[in-house]
């Protein structure tokens, strides 16, 4: 089976940088990703990380450490509009697109 | 391209009724997941099928629950007799045929409530 764990919530103000983390268990694994979901609307994809290192998208990124079961997002200059949930997700077998998900780490961004 | 489709967006039911959700995957892609999500909760796995293959159901209820990806078609969800805990958010996505190993795009949802 596939265990994940991420914060529940995290509150930040706007242009500061945030960190969520996701530490895993799982019996398989290909990859982490990281979805984001804001209220009311479906969750849309973010990043991929399938080797360790730090993989950057604007001012989204994102870190997997293979070794220690561990990734983080990190959200720099922050905007009102980045609260929303995000979700880390485990890539496990039958193929690289089968995920199990986090229950989420709620966002809140204060002016 | 048109993205993932759900319908419907929102569907009322009384205790007892069947539910039908439809997924219409992304164009191209032959690989589809079904996911619930309760208020205020994560997306939790129910099946995951392929055109005609039940691929991973391991997430869904044995009972009352049943999922179908046809040749032709879209994919249904189908819940028999709901009941009061089965009000959800139920997602839909797809992704590729070949391994992509990054994203799966996800549908708008339905938002069924079981009166």
């Amino acid at each position: 089976g596939q265990s994940l764990e991420q914060p529940s919530e995290v509150t930040a103000v706007e242009g500061a940088i945030v960190q969520i983390n996701c530490t895993y268990q799982t019996s398989g694994f290909y990859g982490l990703s990281w979805y984001q979901q804001h209220d009311g609307g479906a969750p849309t994809f973010l990043s991929y990380n399938a080797l360790d290192g730090l993989e950057e998208t604007g001012r989204f990124s994102s870190f997997l450490s293979r070794s220690d079961s561990y990734g983080y997002l990190l959200l720099q200059e922050l905007q009102m509009k980045d609260s929303a949930s995000y979700f880390c997700a485990v890539n496990i077998p039958y193929n690289n697109n089968d995920m199990r998900f986090g229950a989420g780490t709620r966002l809140t961004v204060k002016p | 391209n048109a993205g993932v489709m759900q319908n419907p967006r929102h569907l009322v039911r009384r205790r007892g009724q069947e539910a039908r959700l439809r997924c219409s995957p992304m164009k191209g892609h032959s690989h589809v997941y079904w996911y619930r999500q309760l208020p205020e909760e994560g997306l939790k796995f129910m099946v995951y099928l392929q055109k005609e293959n039940i691929i991973d159901e391991s997430g869904m209820p044995k009972e009352r629950f049943s999922a179908e990806f046809p040749k032709e078609g879209p994919s249904i969800l189908r819940i028999q007799q709901v009941v009061r805990g089965d009000s959800a958010a139920y997602f839909c996505a797809s992704s590729p045929s070949v391994d992509s190993g990054e994203t799966q795009y996800f549908g708008p949802g339905t938002r069924l409530l079981v009166l």
